[in-house]
């Protein structure tokens, strides 16, 4: 079975910092990974997704990339601001089966 | 749509009673998931529709729940006899195939009394 972790649970940074989080997996054999950001109370909004052929993804502040053969994934998220402030959710969709295998997730927090 | 609906936002019953959840994907989505997630936990799978079929409900925790898709597009989850234990957050995607993001409703909070 799959098995996601991310790290750190949780982390606290000041405005206008660049900040990286990161996601490891057990099976490397992925068929793409997904980040996400849940808001409290709120459901997931998808944030990028990556295929297994890529090193990475882009979307304005956010830089995904990925690792298979590590079993590594990292979200870089440049120039943080309060907005950004959310639990961000890595999740694995391997080759065998049909899930979407998610970490516990990194509650993140961007301070003024 | 444009996005995925779930309904009710909130459910509050009573321990033994029956729910009924429900989902709509976004159209033209063929794959829909079904989640579930407590506080402080990521998302834990629960069951996956291809269409109309359910191509894996491996994650389903006990006989007591069941998913339908009769139409390959609004789901059910149904929960008999409810627990206590059953209080969480469930949480429906949907997405248009393997090699696409798959999308998520807001939810449906689920608290057994």
């Amino acid at each position: 079975k799959q098995e996601v972790t991310q790290i750190p649970a949780a982390l606290s940074v000041p405005e206008g910092e660049n900040l990286v989080l990161n996601c490891s997996f057990t099976d490397s054999a992925i068929y793409n990974l997904q980040w996400f950001r849940q808001d409290p109370g709120k459901g997931l909004t998808s944030l990028l997704l990556i295929q297994s052929s890529q090193r990475e993804q882009t979307s304005g502040r956010l830089n995904a990339s990925l690792d298979k053969s590590s079993g590594r994934s990292t979200l870089y998220i440049a120039a943080s601001q309060p907005g950004d402030s959310a639990t961000y959710l890595c999740a694995v969709h391997s080759n065998s089966g049909y899930a979407l295998n998610f970490g516990k997730g990194t509650s993140l927090l961007v301070t003024p | 749509g444009a996005g995925v609906s779930q309904t009710p936002s909130n459910k509050v019953t009573e321990k033994g009673k029956y729910v009924e959840l429900r989902c709509d994907p976004i159209s033209g989505h063929t794959a829909l998931y079904w989640y579930r997630q407590s506080l402080g936990q990521g998302p834990e799978f629960l069951i996956y529709f291809q269409g109309t079929g359910a191509a894996d409900d491996s994650g389903l925790p006990n006989d007591r729940f069941f998913a339908v898709r009769p139409e390959g597009s609004v789901s059910t989850l149904k929960i008999q006899r409810t627990e206590r234990g059953d209080s969480a957050v469930y949480l429906c995607a949907s997405r248009r195939d393997r090699d696409t993001e798959a999308f998520f409703g807001q939810g449906t909070r689920l608290t057994v009394v």
